[in-house]
């Protein structure tokens, strides 16, 4: 089955440590992209990648980063500089052709941090 | 900058009782408008891609539409398996997607 995965669904660390969380798809898409949802807002994009090896800063860069080695792989690092970390992160990835624009989504990873 | 306003920002429905989500937008050059829908605790699934106004897209008991302003996901006879967030987003230039902060839809049997 073609999808989007996220690992963990749950991570748990503690404040000052660097944590990653992964995400893969299968889908062959050549976009993808990493938001966080806090409670009772709408998703906030943090980075997104169009192709290999290159990627850009969305609008809460701040504390985190990312690489693009792999069309398939876009991995997530949540740094000790991002000051509230605790969060519902969600990977999705899109098509680049023209006129397709829906993204499809991963099932999420919640951290938490204390 | 693209802006996505969602109302209302909650909504209860009895089963059977036909309402009308409303998302308006303001984009430079619109490229997509979408609607997703998420579970709690789960990634948003999609369900609708409008290009211009008029379009109406349905599926089963949703029906969306398109303005140059505004998009409506109209619910028919819902039913309590409908209960979810409704999310709408917008596509300007370049492929990211802004987001409106939901409806959270809860239909009561």
């Amino acid at each position: 089955d073609g999808g989007i995965t996220q690992s963990p669904k749950y991570l748990f660390r503690k404040e000052g440590q660097n944590v990653t969380l992964s995400c893969e798809q299968n889908l062959n898409h050549d976009a993808m992209y990493w938001y966080r949802q806090d409670p009772g807002q709408g998703l906030r994009l943090i980075y997104y990648s169009q192709i290999v090896n290159d990627f850009q800063k969305g609008d809460i860069a701040e504390g985190y980063s990312v690489s693009r080695e792999k069309k398939e792989s876009f991995p997530l690092t949540v740094t000790s500089a991002q000051k509230n970390p605790t969060a519902f992160y969600l990977c999705a990835s899109s098509t680049l052709l023209a006129g397709v624009g829906e993204q499809y989504f991963g099932p999420g990873t919640r951290l938490t941090v204390t | 900058e693209d802006q996505v306003t969602q109302s209302p920002e909650a909504l209860r429905l009895q089963e059977g009782e036909s309402s009308s989500l409303n998302c308006s937008y303001t984009v430079s050059g619109l490229r997509g408008l979408f609607w997703y829908r998420q579970d709690p605790g789960k990634g948003p699934e999609f369900l609708f891609t409008l290009y211009s106004a008029g379009e109406e897209k349905e599926k089963e008991r949703l029906k969306a539409t398109l303005t140059k302003k505004e998009s409506f996901l109209h619910i028919t006879a819902p039913k309590p398996e409908d209960s979810a967030t409704y999310l709408c987003a917008v596509r300007g230039s370049g492929s990211r997607l802004t987001f409106g902060e939901g409806t959270q839809l809860t239909v009561n049997p």
